[in-house]
């Protein structure tokens, strides 16, 4: 069956821009997960979603981010007035079900570069 | 709050030999879970092994096998009969809160033919 994937794979913005990343997840999963990956480091936690609500979303670094799953599926990361180090690569994931039990299956990532 | 230490930034392998990544962890939990995650050069995250703090016997999945010492707080991957294709990036991570992943720094393996 389909992963998860992730759009667009790429994506260049200027510095103040607004850019919206797309994650959908394996069907009928209903925890999905978004990570930040810096480069040369390992994946940070920024937001988990359980079902269409945000159970947990401790590590969004400010109010620039935001995210959504209005459905339960698809769900879309938002940033406004990207900043230079907002650059990396963000990575989603979900789960059939949240908890350790529960393998979260990870995408593609979208590279984002702000210039 | 957790924290997973990869002290290992590279390590490189000839094909064939065993290889052993380290991983200390810490955590105030009683009950937590350890897994192993390896990144290609494609950047995605692949599970690979997952130790519950409960279980009695090191986890194994194939050729990859976790040396799990609790109370040392280390769970290293070790992976037997390496080949050209476990050349990536090696993630050692914790569940925290039951939902969340804390990963380490990573440790990049490359297998010498």
């Amino acid at each position: 069956g389909a992963g998860v994937s992730q759009t667009p794979s790429n994506k260049v913005t200027e510095k103040g821009k607004y850019v919206e990343l797309r994650c959908d997840p394996i069907s009928g999963h209903t925890a999905l997960y978004w990570y930040r990956q810096s480069l040369g480091q390992g994946p940070e936690f920024l937001i988990y979603f359980q079902g269409t609500g945000a159970a947990d979303d401790s590590g969004l670094p400010n109010d620039r981010f935001f995210a959504v799953r209005p459905e339960g599926s698809v769900s879309t990361l938002k940033i406004q007035r990207t900043e230079r180090g907002d650059s990396a690569v963000y990575l989603c994931a979900s789960s059939l079900r949240q908890g350790a039990l529960y393998e979260q299956y990870f995408g593609p990532g979208t590279r984002l570069t702000v210039t | 709050a957790q924290k997973i230490t990869q002290t290992q930034p590279g390590m490189f392998v000839q094909e064939k030999e065993a290889v052993t990544l380290d991983c200390t962890y810490d955590t105030s939990d009683q009950s937590y879970g350890l897994f192993w995650y390896k990144q290609p050069s494609s950047g995605e995250m692949i599970f690979l092994i997952y130790q519950g703090s409960y279980d009695e016997q090191n986890a194994t999945e194939g050729r990859y096998s976790l040396n799990f010492q609790k109370a040392r707080k280390s769970a290293n991957l070790v992976i037997s009969a390496s080949q050209l294709g476990d050349s990536a990036m090696y993630f050692c991570a914790m569940l925290q809160g039951a939902q969340k992943l804390v990963f380490g720094q990573g440790t990049r393996l490359t297998i010498n033919p």
